[in-house]
């Protein structure tokens, strides 16, 4: 299967900072990268889209000039959470979609997650 | 609009079967996943349903029927390791994928 790393895995950071998650597909090119934010004890909640080379799109109600999202490369997404509050903290996940060779991958991949705790 | 419905949770006994049902309304289809979640871990694959029918993997079995917007994933001999979150999602027509807000599943010695 297709593998997606995350990085950090965890940040405590000051309110007012600004905090960078990357996230890479390992073994694959991924063409389309999504950021997911996930609050205790609640599903998933898609915060954008990326493909490679283009702007993300990002889903009602989340604000792209806090949440900088940059998909350069067909193995690399970063999001940027600009000026942290603690409202901010949560558990955000990346996953990917993409392929391997002469596979195509339907399914998501999903990243380890990373949690930010913004005091 | 669009929508998934799943329990919210179900308990079930160590070496039992349990199924966890899943109902959709979408704009179109284009596959429905079944991904399993533990507890401040990121979601991993389980299973994709494209076509009706059951797709059998190991202790794990999804079954899709399109014309009733109706899926099912059935855990067999059940370990305390099963005990997570299972997530059932959508893609619609316009490729986006919809998310139920999974059930969780607590497994009993």
């Amino acid at each position: 299967g297709a593998v997606v790393s995350q990085h950090p895995s965890w940040v405590i950071c000051k309110s007012g900072t600004s905090v960078k998650i990357e996230c890479r597909s390992l073994d694959f090119q991924a063409t389309t990268m999504f950021w997911y934010r996930q609050f205790p004890k609640q599903s998933l909640m898609l915060m954008a889209t990326s493909n490679e080379g283009s702007k993300a799109t990002y889903e009602q109600g989340v604000e792209k000039d806090k949440f900088l999202i940059n998909h350069a490369s067909l193995t690399l997404s970063t999001l940027t959470v600009t000026s942290a509050h603690p409202e901010d903290s949560s558990f955000y996940i990346c996953s990917a979609t993409g392929t391997s060779g002469s596979n195509s991958y339907n399914e998501q991949f999903f990243g380890p997650g990373t949690r930010l705790t913004v005091l | 609009g669009q929508n998934i419905d799943q329990p919210t949770e179900m308990t079930a006994t160590e070496g039992a079967i349990v199924q966890i049902n899943c109902t959709y309304q979408t704009s179109g289809f284009n596959g429905l996943f079944w991904y399993q979640q533990h507890a401040g871990e990121a979601p991993t694959f389980l299973s994709y349903n494209v076509l009706d029918g059951l797709e059998e993997k190991g202790r794990f079995s999804s079954f899709l029927s399109r014309s009733k917007g109706y899926s099912y994933l059935l855990l067999k001999e059940l370990q305390m390791k099963d005990s997570a979150s299972y997530l059932c999602a959508v893609i619609d027509s316009n490729y986006q994928l919809i998310w139920g807000a999974g059930t969780k599943l607590i497994i009993k010695p």
